[in-house]
C-alpha cells in the first residue's frame, strides 16, 4: 500500500511566522504535489515537484515556497503566515498521472 | 477562475436511490476525468476515471457518463449505501503528460439510512 504522510494533522500558528509543512511517500514516486482544500472551492494546486530539486508553480504560489531535497519528502514553507492561509493542507504523490495518492492532510489555524 | 465546475455542492439522498454528482469544463484539451473519494479525516482517494473516447465507464456500482459535445461528465451512485457518504471531487487532466490535475469545487454526499 502506498503511504503518504503529512507531518501533523492539526497546527496553530500566529500571523508572520514561518511555517513548514512536511510530507512524506514511502513508494519512490517522481511527482508530489500540495494542495489547499477550502469549502466550495475545491481542491487547489499550490505546487508540485517531479523531480529532486524540481519545482513548479501551481494555480495559487503566491505565499507559500516549497522544497524537495530528497526524493521521497516535499516540503511546504509559509514565509509569514497570516489568516487567508488558515486551510487544511492535502499532499500527494504519484508516479503517474492517472493516480495521485493522498495524505490525511494538515489543518492549518492562523491566529 | 474555476476550469470545472462541479454541482451540487451538497446532496442527500435516500439509501438505495441514486446519486448523480454533475462537472463541467470548457477546455476541449482536457484529455482525462477522474473522480475521487474523501471521508473526514482522510485525503482524497481514487474511485473511478474515463477517457473521452468512451461515453461510459462503470465499476461495480459505480458509473461515469461522458458526454464529450457538451463537455460535461457525470457520476452516478446506484443503490446508494450510507457508506458512500463522502465528499465527492471531479477533476481533469491538461492532455497526454501533464502532470497536473484540475478539480472541482466538490460535492458532501450523505445518504440517509
Amino acid at each position: 500500500d502506498v503511504k503518504v504522510t503529512q507531518s501533523s494533522r492539526y497546527l496553530v500558528k500566529r500571523t508572520g511566522e514561518k511555517v513548514f509543512l512536511e510530507c512524506v511517500q514511502d513508494m519512490d514516486h517522481e511527482n508530489m504535489f500540495w494542495y489547499r482544500q477550502d469549502p466550495g472551492l475545491g481542491l487547489r494546486l499550490i505546487y508540485f515537484s517531479y523531480d529532486v530539486k524540481m519545482k513548479e508553480k501551481g494555480d495559487i504560489p503566491e505565499g507559500y515556497s516549497v522544497s524537495r531535497e530528497k526524493k521521497e519528502r516535499f516540503s511546504l514553507i509559509l514565509e509569514s503566515a497570516s489568516t487567508n492561509q488558515t486551510s487544511m493542507y492535502l499532499c500527494a504523490s504519484s508516479p503517474h498521472i492517472r493516480a495521485q495518492y493522498f495524505g490525511p492532510g494538515t489543518r492549518l489555524t492562523v491566529l | 477562475q474555476q476550469q470545472v465546475k462541479q454541482s451540487p455542492q451538497s446532496l442527500i439522498v435516500q439509501k438505495g436511490g441514486i446519486s448523480i454528482i454533475n462537472c463541467a469544463y470548457e477546455n476541449t484539451a482536457f484529455d482525462y476525468f477522474p473522480w475521487y473519494q474523501q471521508f473526514p479525516g482522510k485525503g482524497p482517494a481514487l474511485l473511478i476515471a474515463i477517457r473521452p473516447d468512451v461515453s461510459e465507464k462503470k465499476e461495480g456500482r459505480f458509473t461515469i457518463s461522458f458526454n464529450k459535445s457538451a463537455k460535461q461528465f457525470s457520476l452516478h451512485i446506484m443503490d446508494s449505501q450510507p457508506g458512500d457518504s463522502a465528499t465527492y471531487f471531479c477533476a481533469a487532466r491538461k492532455g497526454e503528460g501533464a502532470q497536473k490535475l484540475v478539480f472541482g469545487q466538490g460535492t458532501r454526499l450523505t445518504i440517509n439510512p
